[in-house]
């Protein structure tokens, strides 16, 4: 797998559920972020997370980094249909290369 | 809140042609960076830029590209002869340091290749 890959590909859920999207990753990291990307727009940063953090919080967001699994979660507690986006994490290594490596994505549908 | 900001939005060009994509980073950012998403697929490096050289480039960052920051506030990617896979949306950002900080990326400029 590659460096950065989200699970699921896609998530459906009725607005006040939470949701829950994972990432994955392969090597060592300085950090881990995650963006929202509205349909066809840009990307919107949401939390950044260093490697020596474990959990973060943002508002509605909840962002948990496990470096001995290399995988990161990030939960949106009572979902609104405007969360409704793909989401990415994105990491940054520590293999002296300073480019952020984006994951596959999560399409995450909010029904109203 | 300060932003990057890419114009144009959407560029529809001919095969061959020569385009520019232009970005303006956060002003006292030092750090910037292409990407490119085709549609539907993730979002890839092209490259970064420091200190007004080249700091990386990924694969896709051929001879056909090019980047520059000719004025001190706008940050360039030319690609000199498009190609129809050239199509995709490209991103500007740009870091105030290189690691441990959010990137800002601006909203893209759609790039369609006819």
């Amino acid at each position: 797998s590659q460096q950065g890959e989200e699970d699921p590909q896609a998530l459906s859920i009725q607005e006040g559920e939470n949701a829950t999207m994972n990432c994955s990753y392969k090597t060592s990291i300085n950090n881990l972020q995650w963006y929202r990307q509205n349909s066809g727009r840009g990307l919107v940063h949401l939390i950044l997370i260093r490697s020596n953090e474990r959990e973060k919080h943002s508002g509605r967001l909840r962002v948990t980094l496990d470096t001995s699994k290399k995988s990161s979660s990030l939960l949106i507690t009572a979902s609104r249909a405007a969360d409704t986006a793909s989401y990415f994490c994105a990491t940054t290594t520590t293999s002296g290369t300073y480019k952020y490596i984006f994951g596959t994505g999560t399409r995450l549908k909010v029904l109203a | 809140e300060p932003e990057v900001t890419q114009t144009p939005s959407h560029q529809v060009t001919q095969m061959g042609q020569e385009v520019i994509l232009r970005c303006v980073p956060i002003s006292n950012h030092l750090y910037f960076y292409w990407y490119r998403q085709i549609l539907g697929q993730k979002v890839e490096f092209l490259v970064s830029f420091y200190n007004n050289e080249i700091s990386e480039k990924s694969e896709i960052f051929d001879d056909q590209f090019s980047v520059e920051r000719p004025d001190g506030s706008n940050f360039t990617l030319k690609i000199r002869s498009t190609k129809l896979e050239d199509s995709a949306m490209y991103f500007c950002a740009s870091t105030p340091i290189e690691v441990g900080t959010e990137a800002f990326f601006g909203q893209g400029t759609r790039l369609t290749v006819v």
